[in-house]
């Protein structure tokens, strides 16, 4: 059974940093390229970055290019967003998601449920 | 403002069929596969479609999936309590290299 569980969310004052992470099991981690979506509650979902099975390729949204790092380590099974000059709008619930195939941003069977990021001072 | 819109809200009593509509452009869904995910309250999404019209094991046949040009449309037919839920589809952008997701549509069963 696939299993993603987020952690590393809290409160944290803008232009702070902080490191989520995703520990993956269930499935060959690494053939799989992995995304963060993220959540205002009671708003709409919105994609933030993904990385390829093998951490060639990597995308981001506009909103977060320039401040947020995704990055994995295959031997621990983890996916990591690390976030930089956060800012009140990044305040969400942030989802790490299993892709379809190892490369590209496909679709998502498997979610996480998520921690939460709150930026406020 | 989302880049794929679609209605805000949809509703239909038990047994109907409610359609919702996912509008884009050429740079998104005129040249990609649409997806759609449903969200019940307090949970993470599902997918439901994949590849604009492929149900995943699982997924009942009543949930259909339809492109056309630069919209799409899922449909839900013999509608139940337990749809009541966000429906939200997804493409990747070429012009924004990203994926994209509609703002979603609420679902009521009345």
């Amino acid at each position: 059974e696939v299993q993603l569980l987020e952690s590393g969310g809290r409160l944290i004052k803008p232009g702070g940093s902080l490191t989520l992470s995703c520990a993956a099991s269930g499935f060959a981690f690494g053939h799989y390229a992995m995304s963060w979506v993220r959540q205002v509650p009671g708003k709409g979902l919105e994609w933030v970055s993904g990385i390829s099975g093998t951490s060639g390729f990597t995308y981001y949204a506009d909103s977060v290019k320039g401040r947020f790092t995704v990055s994995r380590d295959n031997s621990q099974n983890t996916l990591f967003l690390q976030m930089d000059s956060l800012r009140v709008e990044d305040t969400a619930i942030y989802y790490c998601v299993k892709d379809v195939g190892g490369i590209a941003v496909e679709y998502f069977q498997h979610w996480g449920q998520g921690t939460l990021v709150t930026v406020s001072s | 403002q989302s880049v794929l819109t679609q209605s805000p809200s949809a509703s239909g009593t038990p047994g109907q069929t409610v359609t919702i509509s996912c509008s884009g452009s050429r740079s998104n869904i005129g040249s990609n596969f649409v997806y759609w995910y449903q969200q019940l309250p307090g949970t993470a999404p599902k997918l439901l479609i994949y590849r604009n019209d492929q149900r995943p094991s699982g997924v009942p046949d009543r949930i259909s999936g339809s492109k056309s040009g630069t919209s799409a449309s899922l449909a839900i037919s013999g509608l139940q309590s337990d749809d009541e839920a966000d429906y939200y589809c997804a493409t990747w952008d070429d012009t924004l290299s990203s994926l994209v997701f509609g703002g979603g549509t609420k679902v009521t069963v009345l």
